[in-house]
């Protein structure tokens, strides 16, 4: 089954404490995008990859980074979280950059720093 | 600033009767727009699409307006069904980047 998965799904954690968010799918995508979503303010994109050691900053991309060393994985990594990076996050993955392909998204991480 | 701007948040309609969900975008180089749905505790998932070469596109009870001019699109729901309840969001972007409306949450009333 084609799918972009998400772990974990739910994460409680407190502020300065690393994490990594992991995503992976099964589509041989080059794109890989993550978002994060937070209420009145829809999906705003972090960071991107137009291919394996590709990534490029989106519109919010302070205090987060991402590495692609494989097509497949597109790791999301806060080194210091903060309770302001409490948020529902979303990796998403297209054949090429969007909009002309449609992205397919992940089930979310909820991420509640403390 | 935002470049895709959805200014309902919610909208309620009864079952059987039109939907129609709004969507403004600021960027005149965007060409390309797509309206996803969001059900609860899911990802967003593709719903349709319109590229700026046309007006409109239909896909069974879905259809899309784009008036260029107007920087504007518009989703139609006809008939609306109560599974159509749920979180709707237009998007478009272009060089790499990609750009989300903040929402309009419908509610289908049986």
């Amino acid at each position: 089954e084609a799918q972009v998965t998400q772990n974990p799904r739910y994460l409680i954690t407190v502020t300065g404490k690393k994490l990594t968010v992991t995503c992976s799918q099964n589509m041989n995508h080059e794109y890989m995008s993550w978002y994060r979503q937070d209420p009145g303010l829809g999906l705003r994109q972090i960071y991107y990859s137009m291919n394996v050691e590709v990534t490029d900053k989106g519109d919010v991309p302070e205090g987060y980074k991402v590495s692609r060393k494989e097509k497949r994985n597109f790791p999301l990594i806060l080194e210091s979280p903060s309770p302001n990076q409490t948020s529902l996050y979303f990796c998403a993955s297209s054949p090429t950059s969007p909009p002309t392909y449609e992205q397919y998204f992940g089930p979310g991480t909820r991420l509640t720093v403390t | 600033d935002q470049q895709v701007k959805q200014n309902s948040p919610s909208l309620s309609v009864q079952e059987g009767r039109i939907s129609i969900l709004n969507c403004d975008y600021t960027n005149s180089m965007f060409d390309y727009f797509l309206w996803y749905k969001k059900y609860p505790a899911e990802g967003p998932t593709f719903l349709i699409s319109i590229s700026s070469i046309k007006d409109k596109n239909e896909d069974g009870r879905f259809t899309v307006f784009l008036n260029k001019s107007a920087k504007h699109l518009s989703l139609h729901i006809v008939p609306s069904q109560p599974g159509d309840s749920a979180v709707y969001f237009c998007a478009s972007g272009g060089f790499n980047k990609f750009y989300f409306g903040s929402g309009t949450k419908l509610n289908v009333k049986p």
